[in-house]
């Protein structure tokens, strides 16, 4: 069945850099999750989309954008990037905002 | 705000030994809880999810129980063996209008040795 699918799985970007990871969720499914999982940390939830709307809004950076497409992909886009933002990026979908999430696989972004 | 705490932080148990690994959370008005395992540096697995009306799941050698009005939940793994290694997540749905809005642990490294 399909998953999940993120993109870069790794990125490497210097100090007040941009980024943008990518999220696919399972075709059907409407409603995209971010979460930011720091080395050793718990992950923390960042923004969610709902029908291509901002559902909900954790500790998300305002340096840090997210949207959703017409084709329910997200993208995650991160400006001036300091060192903290090195992390683990989790994305996680379900349909009509429904409790049970599927999580992709994560993409690791390390900033130098 | 809902906090959700795991003990014991880290486990190291010889292979065979039965074991469990605590959750609790301070806001009982749940959706769900969910265990996940996670790999060094990798995705997350989701192993069980209890729905809040629900008080147990299993699945092969894990069991998770839920005792909502208290706040707990416990993951019970059976006859451990060395690929169960890895860190253990407890996440908790809250109620209400928080789609999606998982709050985690931070987790239990399990190492099970041979």
């Amino acid at each position: 069945a399909a998953g999940v699918i993120q993109s870069p799985r790794h990125l490497i970007k210097e100090k007040r850099e941009t980024a943008t990871l990518k999220c696919y969720p399972i075709p059907r499914h409407d409603t995209v999750y971010w979460y930011q999982q720091g080395p050793g940390q718990d992950p923390q939830f960042l923004i969610s989309f709902y029908e291509k709307m901002q559902s909900d809004k954790g500790s998300i950076p305002d340096r840090f954008s997210a949207q959703q497409f017409s084709d329910y992909h997200s993208e995650l886009n991160m400006s001036s990037l300091e060192l903290g933002d090195s992390a683990l990026y989790f994305c996680a979908s379900s349909y009509d905002r429904g409790v049970i999430l599927t999580f992709g696989a994560g993409s690791r972004l390390t900033v130098l | 705000k809902q906090e959700v705490t795991q003990i014991p932080a880290a486990l190291s148990v010889p292979e065979g030994e039965n074991l469990v690994l605590n959750c609790s959370f301070t806001d009982s008005a749940i959706y769900n809880l969910q265990w996940f395992r996670q790999d060094p540096g990798k995705g997350l697995t989701s192993l069980l999810l209890i729905q809040s009306s629900q008080r147990e799941q299993t699945s092969g050698r894990l069991n998770a129980s839920l005792d909502k009005s208290s706040g707990r939940s416990t993951l019970y793994i059976a006859a451990s063996q060395p690929g169960d290694s890895a860190t253990y997540l407890c996440a908790v749905l809250a109620g209400g209008t928080s789609y999606g809005k998982l709050t985690f642990g931070q987790g239990t490294i399990l190492t099970v040795h041979p």
